[in-house]
């Protein structure tokens, strides 16, 4: 199985602030990386797709990158709503794996 | 407007059955390739099973393989889960979402608001 370790674990930040949550598949995933938003009792929410494709209705602070097996998400100008838990997956093979997770808050 | 309708989670014993419901509207439900995914109490989120537009073709956790079964009747637009010799590991909040596209190994593009499965004695 593909292994993606995700890190922070969690981090705290201000509103208006950037911040990036990584994600490092254990071997080469071709881009296939998904990034969703999970806010408590909620269920997730597909945020950006192809590792840099942004979903349909997403604002576009939210945008993804990779360098290699290292894929990020950055979210800029935070705004209250974006507390939440952050999630990356690799859709390149069964099974689908996801990262542990990034709670963010906001201060 | 996407809606996936989840039901059929339950108290349930170590070794019985259950067997989940995801009723879908807003979309041409035949066109996509479908997915169960799994999130226990304050855990991370694990993939269970997907299957194809038609059915034709389903993928499985090895964790699950042999003890559950993804299905679905494309004319009810409805999704399936048939769990069988539950687990308590198998404790969780059961999922049904929806390929990005018409592929099956796409992103989840839209997510139910899940059920919850506790297998306790």
């Amino acid at each position: 199985d593909i292994q993606m370790t995700q890190s922070p674990a969690s981090l705290s930040a201000s509103l208006g602030e950037t911040v990036t949550i990584e994600c490092l598949a254990s071997e080469d995933i071709y881009s296939n990386l998904a990034w969703y938003q999970q806010k408590p009792g909620k269920s997730p929410q597909l945020l950006i797709y192809d590792a840099s494709s942004l979903q349909d209705g997403v604002p576009s602070r939210f945008s993804g990158s990779e360098s290699g097996t290292q894929y990020s998400l950055e979210i800029n100008s935070l705004q209250s709503e974006d507390a939440a838990t952050y999630f990356c997956q690799q859709h390149h093979d069964y099974p689908y794996t996801f990262g542990a997770g990034t709670k963010l808050e906001l201060k | 407007e996407v809606q996936l309708v989840e039901s059929g989670g339950g108290l349930v014993q170590p070794g019985r059955s259950l067997k989940l419901s995801c009723a879908a509207s807003g979309f041409t439900f035949s066109n996509y390739g479908m997915h169960w995914i799994r999130q226990a109490p304050t855990k991370g989120l694990e993939w269970v099973a997907s299957i194809s537009p038609s059915g034709g073709s389903t993928y499985y956790r090895d964790s699950v393989k042999g003890r559950f079964t993804i299905s679905r009747d494309n004319a009810k637009s409805t999704l399936y889960l048939q769990m069988d010799s539950l687990r308590s590991e198998d404790t969780a909040t059961y999922y049904c979402a929806t390929s990005i596209t018409m592929m099956v190994l796409t992103p989840f593009a839209y997510w139910g608001q899940g059920t919850l499965v506790t297998v306790s004695s």
